[in-house]
């Protein structure tokens, strides 16, 4: 099946520095990737829809300028959550359709995650 | 977007059937209704989707009730490794592709 994977899959870090999250897609091509987060003991909150070579859509609520996405190639989206603090500690999952158009009936495969702490 | 309802948890014995019901009762004729289902601290994983006729696939199996308003996830024999957070979602109407996740249902397999 389409693999997805994500790195770091945790990072530490200090108040103030910026984090870089990377998605790839390893056996297929994806236009469309998806950001999310998860706080402990709750559910998975979409933050973006990242497009390839286009600018990412965010959901309501979520600070474009403080989390940046990047989606550069068709296997890779990228997301930097910038001067972090304590409250951006979370684990944040990306997934990805394995096909050039989203619609009803594809298949979203999502990675690992990757777990930020803040300190 | 049409919103699903599922139990918060469940338990089912290993080996035997595990049946967790979905209400979605506002899903509109084009909208899909997939399953997912997250072990702990990992990715969602794709279990099964369908739009009006039962599925089944060598996870599990997905029965949709006629009016659509409700539909069953059925893994055939749970075991220890099948206890995760189940999550029932109606796909949007949109080709944004979204998927929108609501609470879900834990499922303890126990021995």
């Amino acid at each position: 099946g389409a693999v997805v994977s994500q790195h770091p899959s945790w990072v530490i870090c200090k108040s103030g520095t910026s984090v870089k999250i990377e998605c790839r897609s390893l056996d297929f091509q994806a236009t469309t990737m998806f950001w999310y987060r998860q706080f402990p003991k709750q559910s998975l909150m979409l933050m973006a829809t990242s497009n390839e070579g286009s600018k990412a859509t965010y959901e309501q609520g979520v600070e474009k300028d403080k989390f940046l996405i990047n989606h550069a190639s068709l296997t890779l989206s990228t997301l930097t959550v910038t001067s972090a603090h304590p409250e951006d500690s979370s684990f944040y999952i990306c997934s990805a359709f394995p096909g050039l158009a989203a619609s009803s009936t594809d298949t979203q495969y999502f990675g690992p995650g990757t777990r930020l702490t803040v300190l | 977007d049409a919103k699903t309802t599922q139990p918060t948890s469940m338990d089912c014995a290993e080996g035997r059937a595990a049946n967790l019901p979905c209400n979605h009762s506002t899903i509109s004729g084009n909208e899909y209704v997939y399953w997912y289902r997250q072990i702990h601290s990992q990715g969602p994983q794709y279990i099964i989707h369908g739009l009006k006729n039962n599925e089944t696939n060598e996870m599990a199996s997905l029965i949709i009730t006629e009016d659509r308003k409700s539909s069953t996830l059925i893994l055939p024999h749970a075991t220890l490794r099948d206890t995760a957070v189940y999550y029932c979602i109606v796909r949007v109407a949109s080709n944004t592709g979204k998927l929108i996740f609501g609470q879900g249902t834990t499922l303890q397999v126990k021995p």
